[in-house]
């Protein structure tokens, strides 16, 4: 079935440094969004990728979608406390379903 | 305020007693979809709908049903709940009909199934 591959599933990082985590598809994706889940909350939409190439910077955050829409990765530059959580991303299946990749999910050391 | 809300929060109940959990937007969105959440797993969708009378099965639907009678309305019933439906439950809405775009999640129900 469809699905989409994120790695890494966790990821320790000592505040200051940077953090990546990629979502990778078999198939070509018409968009990809990206949300983050803090311990005990409900995850929030962060961002949507839609063209080939695309590159998106949110201050600290920078999200790029691959030039065949196959793949896209998620940057943090120097990692703050407040960065902890679960990075997911997901995507729109075929038949109006949604497709979520496991997350990664952030620890910060101060 | 734009929201999503779940009711209950959380809930213990026992195999085999029918419950429901119920979801409303205030955002007249049109889509609407329930996801449970497991350690290793992550979120897996159970059911989704793209508008009033219209509900098509995600990746999980086994043992769930749903119904949408109104647009802003989308509950999740168990009709024999069982030990494996154990899980953290997410409703979320979009304005999308296909769900992409951004979703607005609600706060999460934490199910026990003893």
């Amino acid at each position: 079935g469809q699905q989409v591959m994120q790695i890494p599933q966790y990821q320790h990082v000592q505040e200051g440094e940077d953090f990546t985590t990629y979502c990778n598809s078999s198939t070509t994706l018409s968009n990809i969004q990206w949300y983050k889940q803090r311990p005990g909350g409900h995850p929030v939409f962060l961002i949507q990728l839609v063209k080939s190439g695309e590159v998106k910077k949110q201050k600290r955050l920078t999200f790029q979608f691959g030039e065949a829409k196959k793949n896209s990765s998620l940057h943090i530059t120097a990692t703050q406390t407040t960065d902890v959580g679960t990075y997911f991303c997901t995507y729109g299946g075929s038949q109006g379903n949604l497709i979520f990749g496991k997350g990664t999910k952030l620890s910060v050391k101060p | 305020e734009a929201q999503v809300t779940q009711n209950p929060r959380y809930l213990i109940t026992v195999t085999g007693k029918k419950l429901t959990v119920t979801c409303s937007q205030n955002m007249n969105h049109e889509y609407m979809s329930w996801y449970r959440q497991d350690p290793g797993l992550g979120l897996r969708q159970i059911y989704y709908s793209m508008n009033v009378e219209v509900t098509d099965k995600g990746d999980v639907p086994e043992g769930y049903k749903v119904s949408r009678k109104e647009k802003r309305n989308f509950p999740l019933i168990l009709e024999s709940p069982s030990p494996n439906q154990t899980s953290l439950y997410f409703c979320a809405s979009s304005r999308i009909p296909r769900g992409t775009g951004e979703l607005f999640f609600g706060e999460g129900s934490r199910l026990t199934v003893l």
